[in-house]
């Protein structure tokens, strides 16, 4: 079945520190990977996506991810986490073809983020 | 006006009122989506609109009503909806369906 998993449901860190969110798949094959983030209240918007290419991307507000077909995972990373990133952060994975219901975006559970001062 | 949009951002109602929510995306695609997001609950595909078109209803009850009238507008018309459909409604587009999906805001809906 084609699930996406975020193993940490919340996450701590310091204002200034190195942030790293995991997010594993399983997908008939491989698929189009997007991050989202959501802060409380909002909708979610879009951080970054891998459709082919180069398995680093980069994101908007500093963030990037890397692709690892071997591991079936799209981690998340930021060098240096600001006090405005505490939100909360979904891996989610897509199709590269509609095929039916197979076409739709299926979502993780979501990472909270908290920043401490 | 930008992006996606959706209205109201906040509803109240009870169990026997009738409202809908409206969604327009100011970005020239051709898929629209329903979501629903329930607290420690992943997100809900409810519906989908393919160039107007109903393309799926992911077995969701009779008491949500949809309606794209053109590909810049999806409504949801709800009606003797229970307490356990309040939640987070968020509406999404994309060019096309494998395409990168854009969300609204969402409406908070709150059901006494």
């Amino acid at each position: 079945a084609q699930s996406v998993t975020q193993p940490d449901i919340h996450i701590t860190v310091s204002e200034g520190a190195s942030l790293e969110l995991r997010c594993n798949y399983s997908y008939g094959a491989t698929p189009y990977l997007f991050w989202y983030v959501q802060s409380p209240g909002q909708g979610l918007q879009l951080l970054l996506k891998y459709f082919s290419g180069d398995t680093l991307v980069q994101g908007i507000k500093g963030f990037e991810a890397e692709f690892k077909r071997s591991q079936s995972s799209f981690n998340l990373r930021k060098p240096s986490v600001h006090w405005s990133d505490a939100a909360e952060y979904f891996c989610a994975v897509g199709p590269t073809n509609y095929g039916g219901s197979q076409g739709n975006l299926i979502f993780g559970k979501g990472t909270k983020l908290s920043v401490k001062p | 006006e930008t992006g996606v949009t959706q209205t109201p951002r906040h509803l109240v109602m009870g169990m026997t009122n009738k409202k809908s929510l409206k969604c327009e995306q100011h970005l020239g695609h051709n898929a629209m989506y329903w979501y629903k997001q329930s607290a420690k609950k992943p997100l809900e595909l409810m519906f989908v609109y393919n160039f107007k078109e109903q393309t799926e209803n992911n077995s969701v009850p009779s008491r949500f009503s949809p309606e794209c009238p053109n590909s810049s507008h999806l409504f949801l018309h709800l009606h003797t909806l229970q307490p356990e459909d309040s939640a987070l409604y968020l509406c999404a587009s994309s060019q096309d369906r494998v395409e990168t999906q854009y969300f609204g805001p969402g409406t908070r809906l709150l059901v006494l």
